[in-house]
C-alpha cells in the first residue's frame, strides 16, 4: 500500500527566503511522485512529476524536487519565495502505470512580505 | 495544454435536488477521468474513477447509486448527485488523465465545484 506524509501542515517564510516543503512516501511499487498546488476555492495545477527519470526534477514557477529513495524523500524547494507562491501545496504518489493517487494532507504555504 | 474545465463553479440548490456537474478535458483526450471530494481544510479523497464507455468504479463508502457518473466521449464525463442533502454539500474536483504511449501520465484538474445544499 501507497502513502504519503507532508510534514509540516503549516509552512511561513518571508519574500525572496528559500522555501521547502517536505514529503515522504511509502510504495511497494516503483512509484511515480508529483506536487501540485491548490489556491483557495481552485482545482490543483501540476508543478512537478517524477516517473524514474532524472531524480532532481524542475517544475514550473520556479519550484523543483529530488526524488531520494534511500530516505524515501520528495522534498519540494524553491530558491527565493514570491508572494504569489501563497496556497497549499500537496504530494502526490502514484503506483507504477496505474491510476490511483494517493495524496499527503497538505500543507498551506504562508510568504510575508 | 491540458486543459480541464469544470462546470459549473458554484452551486446552491435545495435539499432533494438533483445537481448536475461536467467536466470536459479541452484540448485532449482523456479515457480516464476522476472525481474526487474535497472536505475543508482537508485533503483530496477520491470518488470514482470513470472509463470512457464503461461503467465508473467506485471507491468504498461512495453510494453509485446517489453519485452517478457518465463518461460518454473521450472528452466530457458528468457527476449527478441525486437528491442532494446538506451532507452532500462539498468541494468537488475532476480530473482528466491523458492518453498515454506508456507511463504514468499525470492527471490534469479542473477548478472544482463548490456545491451547497440548504
Amino acid at each position: 500500500a501507497q502513502s504519503v506524509t507532508q510534514l509540516d501542515s503549516h509552512v511561513s517564510v518571508s519574500e525572496g527566503t528559500p522555501v521547502l516543503l517536505r514529503c515522504n512516501y511509502s510504495s511497494s511499487y516503483s512509484p511515480s511522485l508529483f506536487w501540485y498546488v491548490q489556491h483557495p476555492n481552485k482545482g490543483l495545477q501540476l508543478l512537478l512529476k517524477y516517473t524514474s527519470a532524472a531524480t532532481l526534477v524542475k517544475g514550473i514557477n520556479g519550484f523543483e524536487a529530488e526524488f531520494k529513495k534511500s530516505e524515501t524523500s520528495f522534498h519540494l524547494t524553491k530558491p527565493s519565495a514570491h508572494m504569489s507562491d501563497a496556497a497549499e501545496y500537496f504530494c502526490v504518489v502514484s503506483e507504477e502505470y496505474g491510476n490511483k493517487l494517493v495524496f499527503g494532507a497538505g500543507t498551506i504555504l504562508r510568504v510575508k512580505s | 495544454g491540458a486543459v480541464v474545465s469544470q462546470h459549473p463553479s458554484r452551486v446552491i440548490c435545495k435539499s432533494g435536488t438533483s445537481v448536475k456537474i461536467e467536466c470536459r478535458s479541452l484540448d485532449f483526450q482523456a479515457t480516464t477521468m476522476f472525481w474526487y471530494r474535497q472536505f475543508p481544510k482537508q485533503s483530496l479523497m477520491l470518488m470514482a474513477t470513470s472509463n470512457e464507455g464503461s461503467k465508473a468504479t467506485y471507491e468504498q463508502g461512495v453510494e453509485k447509486d446517489k453519485f452517478l457518473i457518465n463518461h460518454a466521449s473521450l472528452t466530457l464525463s458528468t457527476l449527478t448527485v441525486t437528491s442532494a442533502h446538506p451532507e452532500d454539500s462539498s468541494f468537488y474536483i475532476c480530473s482528466a488523465r491523458a492518453q498515454g504511449v506508456r507511463g504514468n501520465q499525470p492527471q490534469h484538474f479542473g477548478d472544482g465545484t463548490r456545491l451547497s445544499i440548504l
